[in-house]
């Protein structure tokens, strides 16, 4: 099974809320990667978890946490919401290989912050 | 910084003419880059249609073709003759390997008409 899963698949939050973003695999891979995917831009990487150590992108530091609870799963977390923050979010996970393996996506969660 | 730069879409083509999707990349910090096309079909969450790891080299999938050339920092995705279900996103990335590591250009809308 190459299928990483996401929920919600859509998720509606107010200003100032907080937002939790869930994602699964089963494939055992060590590595979990976040993209904030905006209309007309390129899917940006915000952060990922390489076994349990997170790394995250130095414009997007403050922005956004996340936790690795064990090896199949992954949230991103947004402590308060901005209108800035609507946008498609996608996880995606990998092995980490020398030849650098493929990333698999899940299909997404549409956040709309109103 | 590191970026991919690709054809702007939407880009209309009639089934079975040719298609060039342009992709040009700057790696400033990743010593040996890697090419990727990720393609989104409908309904779906991105996945992978090629790769390439070595300069020089060609990726195929699908009827579809790119080459690493290093000299002119570019990776054009080709494909001699298209068809209706090739409509879809295609996405240009940059990879480094050493937590596979993806960098996206923003994508080019390809609609093939019947």
């Amino acid at each position: 099974d190459t299928t990483v899963k996401q929920n919600p698949r859509y998720k509606l939050a107010r200003v100032g809320k907080p937002v939790n973003l869930i994602c699964s695999q089963t494939m055992n891979h060590d590595t979990m990667y976040w993209y904030q995917k905006k209309p007309n831009q390129a899917p940006k990487l915000l952060l990922f978890y390489y076994d349990k150590i997170l790394n995250r992108e130095a414009d997007t530091f403050e922005k956004f946490q996340s936790s690795r609870p064990n090896n199949s799963f992954c949230s991103l977390y947004i402590g308060s919401a901005g209108l800035e923050y609507s946008a498609m979010y996608l996880c995606a996970s990998s092995k980490r290989t020398i030849n650098q393996d493929t990333q698999y996506f899940g299909p997404g969660t549409r956040l709309l912050v109103l | 910084g590191d970026s991919v730069t690709q054809t702007e879409g939407p880009v209309t083509v009639s089934e079975s003419e040719s298609l060039i999707i342009n992709c040009t990349y700057s790696a400033t910090s990743i010593a040996y880059p890697n090419l990727f096309w990720y393609v989104r079909y409908p309904g779906e969450g991105l996945q992978l249609l090629l790769k390439v790891i070595t300069a020089g080299q060609k990726g195929s999938s699908r009827g579809f073709e790119a080459t690493y050339n290093k000299e002119t920092t570019s990776f054009h995705l080709q494909k001699a003759s298209v068809q209706e279900s090739d409509s879809a996103v295609y996405y240009c990335a940059l990879g480094e390997s050493n937590y596979n590591v993806l960098y996206f250009g923003s994508g080019t809308k390809l609609t093939v008409e019947p």
